[in-house]
């Protein structure tokens, strides 16, 4: 069976710091790969998602990146962090090739604190 | 483009009576349709999803929902809630036309279920 894993599940950094979270899936090759962010616990915010490695497109221009270094792994990254880019970051993944009715499986999250 | 709005914040039902969280969505083709639930700090579950066919979707822990083409509606319920349903649920939508599972998701209503 698939399982996803995300670390660290608790995070806080100081403004101004560099972020890295990792995301990993297993018992699947090449899925699809996605970062949202969740604000407030309320509505989920499309960060990136990737088709491929090295395949990543983004959906909302801000002060985070990503990065897909192997076929089922998905980072997310900052160079220096500001008070907006707390909440808790979910990662999730789907199947390879799938179309749209495909279903988004999600990891346990990261809740992160920008101090 | 596609949208979707969950039109109450929070629901609260008595245990045993039947429950139903609402979601209307908006989309140009034709949608695929999902209900996650979430509890507090984890990651999103899959609840269930409308693809196409029967109108009424069975999914996990007693839940279904029921898709209305004419009123653009995919209503989650349950026939007998239990306290142990209370958390956030999400309806999220996709076109049927969107590339690698871009789905839009709703702010999220929050169930409370009272012994």
């Amino acid at each position: 069976s698939q399982t996803i894993h995300q670390w660290p599940a608790t995070l806080v950094q100081p403004v101004g710091s560099p972020l890295s979270l990792e995301c990993t899936v297993e018992g699947t090759s090449n899925p699809n790969l996605y970062w949202y962010r969740q604000a407030a616990g309320r509505g989920l915010q499309l960060l990136f998602y990737s088709i491929g490695i090295d395949q990543i497109s983004s959906e909302v221009p801000q002060n985070l990146s990503a990065s897909r270094p192997q076929d089922r792994q998905f980072i997310l990254s900052s160079k220096k962090l500001l008070l907006s880019d707390s909440g808790f970051y979910l990662c999730a993944w789907s199947v390879s090739g799938g179309g749209a009715a495909d279903t988004q499986y999600f990891g346990p999250g990261t809740r992160l604190t920008v101090l | 483009a596609q949208s979707v709005a969950q039109p109450e914040d929070q629901v609260n039902v008595a245990e045993g009576n039947p429950l139903t969280v609402k979601c209307t969505y908006s989309v140009s083709g034709n949608p695929y349709l999902f209900w996650y639930v979430q509890y507090p700090n984890r990651g999103l579950q899959f609840l269930l999803k409308y693809i196409t066919g029967d109108n009424l979707v069975k999914g996990s822990y007693g839940f279904e929902a029921e898709f209305n083409k004419s009123q653009t509606s995919f209503h989650l319920k349950k026939p007998s809630a239990l306290v142990s349903d209370s958390a956030l649920y999400f309806c999220a939508v996709r076109d049927q036309g969107t590339n690698a599972g871009k789905s839009t998701f709703g702010d999220g209503t929050t169930l409370t279920v009272k012994p």
